[in-house]
């Protein structure tokens, strides 16, 4: 039982297209909703985290919409770039951060 | 140097064997944690830690076990592995104060 659902598992877009990720979450008690970047061989990355309390943050190309009523979130990558291309995870935590949950995980493919 | 550094990056065992894993960490971070990634189910929560004195259970920890010897370092340990154990496993440390979790870089485990 996933409480962090992520779609779609895998993801092609060209080059200067918009790369969406969806992720839905049950427990209203999450207050805080990051999103990590992940390229091969490596460890993920935090790329931008949002709060309850605000629907939407962007940091340059990367935007978090939120929508607390419907109990979802999404990633927006404007411009993609072959650079994007990596796993991207979506993630909750109640309070205090102790434990966070990921969701399933996105492959992201940009081609030229 | 990396901040959070995992031995080792790869290893090939046999069932029954004890396997250990070990994270270091220099970030002066108290919270490391453990996940589990594998294909289509994302990074899972197999043990946290707050400081040497509390080490918490997480969502998968069944067939593991956890020893903090200090607040650098964080091993993991199955006990006699199995095959479905094959998995990449990272390390993380947490910055309290932000909620950004730090990765290593993994290792990969291969249980025969």
């Amino acid at each position: 039982q996933q409480q962090v659902k992520q779609s779609p598992q895998s993801l092609i877009v060209q080059k200067g297209g918009i790369s969406i990720i969806n992720c839905a979450y049950e427990n209203t008690a999450f207050d805080y909703f990051p999103w990590y970047q992940q390229f091969p061989g490596k460890g993920p990355a935090l790329l931008i985290a949002i709060r309850p309390d605000v629907s939407e943050k962007k940091e340059g190309r990367f935007t978090i919409s939120f929508n607390k009523s419907a109990k979802q979130f999404s990633l927006h990558i404007m411009d993609s770039q072959p650079g994007d291309s990596a796993t991207y995870f979506c993630a909750a935590s109640t309070g205090g951060y102790n434990k966070l949950i990921f969701g399933a995980g996105t492959r992201l493919a940009v081609h030229p | 140097d990396a901040d959070v550094t995992q031995t080792p990056r790869n290893r090939i065992t046999k069932t029954g064997k004890r396997i250990m894993l070990e994270c270091s960490q220099t970030k002066g971070h108290d919270r490391m944690y453990w996940y589990r990634q594998d294909p289509g189910l994302g990074l899972r929560l197999i043990y946290y830690s707050f400081d040497v004195k509390d080490i918490n259970k997480g969502e998968i920890s069944d067939g593991y076990s956890v020893s903090r010897q200090a607040q650098a370092k964080f091993s993991l340990s199955l006990e006699s592995a199995i095959p479905n154990q094959t998995a990449l496993y990272f390390c993380a440390t947490l910055a309290g104060v932000t909620g950004e979790l730090f990765f290593g870089e993994g290792s990969r485990l291969t249980v025969l």
